[in-house]
């Protein structure tokens, strides 16, 4: 079965820092991943998605992730954070099966102090 | 462009109740979701179509059921409501190509009491 997980609840990180989301995963064969964003009292919002190719994807809002396949990572980035980007961040994996599904990990909330 | 639109945005509700909670896509897409969101679970998917008439289980089904009578709408019925069904629904749509996007609905806030 595939899943993901994201092993940090809570993240801080000071304005104009660089910022890391981590995220494992845990699939047979290729994985297709995914981060969504949700900001307060909002649905789900796609930031970035892998599914071949280049290593280092980059997203929406200046964000970008990096593929490490050896390391099962998917971790999501950004070169300098801002205090707009506090949010709950999902890591996801599609469902393999057939339905086009994800399979979300348990969400990091990200908060970036002024 | 609307998007998803789910209502209602807030209910509630006393143990026993039922209920129907309302997904609308104008997007074209061929498959719809139900996902509930609970704190330190992140989303778990309660249950989905891939087509008009066609429904599947997902990961927590149980006191759920659905209907996808047109293309556009997906609905989420609680035949008899419970408090462990106090959560935030969220509905997605997205087209059957590989590795598609999801887009959500900006959710339901259910409390049973």
């Amino acid at each position: 079965a595939q899943s993901v997980a994201q092993p940090e609840d809570q993240v801080n990180v000071a304005e104009g820092n660089p910022l890391t989301v981590k995220c494992t995963y845990s699939v047979s064969g290729n994985p297709y991943l995914f981060w969504y964003v949700q900001y307060p009292n909002r649905g789900l919002q796609f930031l970035l998605k892998y599914i071949t190719g280049d290593n280092l994807v980059k997203g929406s809002y200046g964000f970008e992730a990096e593929f490490n396949k050896s390391q099962t990572s998917f971790h999501l980035k950004k070169p300098s954070a801002l205090v707009s980007d506090s949010a709950l961040y999902f890591c996801a994996v599609r469902d393999q099966t057939g339905a086009n599904n994800l399979f979300f990990g348990t969400g990091t909330r990200l908060t970036v102090i002024p | 462009n609307a998007g998803v639109t789910q209502t209602p945005k807030f209910r509630v509700l006393k143990t026993g109740q039922s209920m129907t909670l309302l997904c609308a896509q104008d997007m074209n897409h061929e498959y719809m979701y139900w996902y509930r969101q609970d704190p330190g679970m992140g989303l778990r998917l309660i249950h989905y179509s891939v087509g008009e008439g066609t429904t599947a289980k997902g990961e927590v089904p149980d006191g759920y059921n659905v209907s996808r009578l047109k293309k556009q709408n997906f609905l989420l019925g609680l035949e008899s409501a419970a408090p462990s069904q106090t959560s935030v629904y969220f509905c997605a749509s997205g087209h059957n190509q590989g590795a598609n996007v999801l887009t959500f609905g900006a959710g339901s806030r259910l409390t049973v009491l």
